[in-house]
């Protein structure tokens, strides 16, 4: 079957770093999205992997390890507007996105 | 530039009520979706277009029905609600074939309770 893992919840201090951890299992694999979602808000694109590595994006770097069905998501010097879910999604064979149930990260001053 | 706009924000409906919920797409994407989102699970797809004129099933479709008559516009209908489709729904679109990555974006969302 199709499922995506990743952390119900998570906390973080304010200026830290937070690594979120996602692993996917998809019929066929064309690529790893993660999206933000604020509360009571729609989720909105940060970063898509396709191929293996390290994607930079500011303060938001997104890896991906096909091999190992692994991905995560890496926040640096956090912010309090960085509170939200975010939420992994693998895209399959048919290019449908196969979505986790997201993270919410609790952000501490 | 307003992307996706869903109608209404809310709703409040009674049981066995039918009812359509509106969303309209002015970046001229191929790909709608819809999706539902309840609390702990992942956004499932409900329904998808490729294109004008095709729709196609998601993973959770009963109860549900949709149309794609033009490129803009992709009405989700619920022939006669129950209580479990008590949910937020988002819509979102996504220009399919336009070239890496297939990113898709998604409208306001509309929360619908059905009592």
């Amino acid at each position: 079957g199709q499922n995506i893992d990743q952390p119900t919840e998570m906390t973080a201090t304010e200026g830290a770093i937070v690594q979120i951890n996602c692993t996917y299992q998809t019929s066929g694999f064309n690529g790893l999205f993660w999206y933000q979602q604020h509360a009571g808000e729609a989720p909105t694109f940060l970063s898509y992997n396709v191929l293996d590595g390290l994607e930079e994006k500011g303060r938001f770097s997104s890896f991906l390890s096909r091999s190992k069905g692994y991905s995560y998501l890496l926040l640096k010097e956090l912010q309090m507007k960085d509170s939200a879910s975010y939420l992994c999604a693998s895209m399959d064979s048919n290019y449908q996105l196969i979505w986790g149930a997201g993270t919410k990260l609790i952000i501490k001053p | 530039i307003a992307g996706i706009t869903q109608a209404p924000t809310s709703q409040i409906l009674a049981a066995g009520r039918r009812m359509t919920l509106r969303c309209t797409q002015d970046m001229r994407h191929n790909a709608m979706y819809w999706y539902r989102q309840d609390l702990g699970l992942g956004l499932r797809l409900i329904h998808y277009s490729n294109t004008a004129g095709t729709t196609g099933k998601g993973e959770v479709p009963d109860g549900y029905s949709v149309s794609r008559a033009n490129t803009d516009d992709f009405p989700l209908t619920l022939a006669s609600a129950v209580p479990s489709q008590t949910s937020v729904y988002f819509c979102a679109s996504s220009d399919r074939g336009g070239g890496n990555p297939d990113t898709q974006y998604f409208g306001p969302g509309t929360r619908l309770t059905v009592l």
